[in-house]
């Protein structure tokens, strides 16, 4: 079956700082990668995405690029804001008539921003 | 737009009492599934609907029953709530083509269960 490794988290960082938060699947097929974010009080969004080997996503800074070879979807960004604390979830879907949305989740990895 | 809306925020039930988390789109959108956030855990796939009668069992859907009537609409309902129920619940919805991955998640809804 399809599983989604994150790293432990919490992370807390100054701003300013370099993030990155480790992703690692294991999959049949193959996935389309998604990162996904939970600002407080809030329900997830579509951070960004990449749908097959070697692609970039990126969005409001953050990038991930699609590694087939070492089954990861690392998250990343250069310089950290307070703004950027959430918790950031990683997702593979497979492709296929019936995924319908069946993404499967990491755990979630909380990032605390400090001044 | 309201996008994708769940009552209540939060409630509080004793074992052995029913409810239903209501959810509700305005997107038009086929898909509509509930997920259970847990700490640790990540997000689980509880039950989904690909439209308007058809539901099926996603990851951990017992305890749990649904029911889609109209598009719009997609309440989950708890006959016997459980210690273990005790959570935060999502409902998402997407358009049938769902392989681009791309859910819409509503706010939330926390459930303890006492």
């Amino acid at each position: 079956g399809n599983s989604v490794t994150q790293m432990e988290g919490p992370v807390t960082l100054s701003e300013e700082a370099f993030l990155t938060i480790n992703c690692t699947y294991t999959a049949t097929g193959y996935p389309s990668l998604f990162w996904y974010v939970q600002y407080p009080g809030e329900g997830l969004q579509l951070l960004l995405k990449a749908t097959k080997a070697d692609d970039k996503g990126s969005n409001k800074g953050f990038e991930a690029t699609y590694r087939k070879e070492t089954t990861s979807f690392h998250l990343e960004k250069g310089s950290v804001q307070v703004s950027d604390s959430a918790v950031y979830f990683c997702a593979l879907i497979t492709a296929g008539g019936t995924s319908y949305g069946k993404l499967t989740f990491g755990q979630g990895t909380i990032l605390t921003v400090h001044p | 737009n309201a996008g994708v809306t769940q009552t209540p925020k939060f409630q509080v039930l004793k074992t052995g009492q029913s409810m239903t988390l209501q959810c509700a789109q305005d997107m038009n959108h086929e898909y509509m599934s509930w997920y259970r956030q847990d700490p640790g855990m990540g997000l689980r796939l509880i039950h989904y609907s690909v439209g308007a009668g058809i539901t099926d069992q996603g990851e951990v859907p017992n305890g749990y029953n649904v029911s889609r009537s109209t598009t719009e609409d997609f309440p989950l309902r708890l006959l016997s709530a459980a210690p273990s129920q005790t959570s935060v619940y999502f409902c998402a919805s997407s358009y049938r083509t769902m392989n681009t991955g791309e859910l819409f998640f509503g706010e939330g809804s926390r459930l303890t269960v006492l």
